[in-house]
């Protein structure tokens, strides 16, 4: 079973370009990967999910190397309101065979002004 | 657009009551999940559901009963509510995403705590 492993905190200035890593070692082949941000007392909100090579959207990128064991989440010029716990999810819907989530346990980032 | 709507969002229960909590979504999806969070172990599955009458089992589903009579809600229910079930549940919902996991839009949370 896949088991996602990532940083526990990071600090940035604003500005700066963050890229947080998550490890995924045993990731199976119908996995997708995707980052989720979640602020106090609020539910996650999805960020961007890709399955390899990269992904961009409006609000970051999404790198995953060939054997799709780790994936690195990437924000452009961060702020002081993209402070949150990032959280990284490995999983696929597999019809009959059901829905599995594997979340990690989130990184922490705080940035600075 | 009120999205994934949980009742109630606190509520405290001693050892062995029993609690319904209600979650509701105005976006037609298909699929619905009850997670539980816990410090520093991220999210985890309960149960979730495919659509309107059926229901699976998650990753942690034991002490948890679900049901979906109806497409827009998704109850999680506790007959026996034990200390260890003390956490934040989120209920989320998405629309048919093929064999990805899709986006997941979740609710506020409802923190339950038992004594």
């Amino acid at each position: 079973l896949a088991k996602t492993t990532q940083p526990i905190s990071m600090d940035s200035y604003e500005g700066q370009e963050v890229n947080i890593t998550c490890s995924h070692n045993n990731i199976a082949t119908n996995d997708y990967i995707t980052w989720y941000q979640q602020f106090p007392s609020q539910g996650p909100r999805f960020i961007i999910q890709g399955y390899k090579t990269k992904v961009t959207n409006e609000v970051a990128s999404l790198f995953i190397p060939a054997d799709r064991k780790s994936s690195t989440l990437s924000l452009p010029r961060v702020s002081l309101s993209d402070t949150a716990v990032y959280y990284c999810l490995v999983g696929a819907h597999l019809g009959t065979g059901g829905f599995k989530t594997i979340f990690g346990a989130g990184t922490r980032l705080f940035v600075k002004a | 657009n009120a999205g994934v709507t949980q009742t109630p969002k606190f509520r405290v229960l001693k050892t062995g009551q029993s609690m319904t909590l209600l979650c509701a979504q105005d976006m037609n999806h298909e699929y619905m999940y009850w997670y539980r969070q816990d410090p520093g172990m991220g999210l985890r599955l309960i149960h979730y559901s495919v659509g309107e009458g059926t229901t699976a089992k998650g990753e942690v589903p034991d002490g948890y009963n679900v049901s979906r009579l109806k497409k827009q809600n998704f109850l999680l229910g506790l007959e026996s509510a034990a200390p260890s079930q003390t956490s934040v549940y989120f209920c989320a919902s998405s629309y048919d995403a093929g064999l990805s996991t899709g986006e997941l839009f979740f609710g506020e949370g409802s923190r339950l705590t038992v004594l």
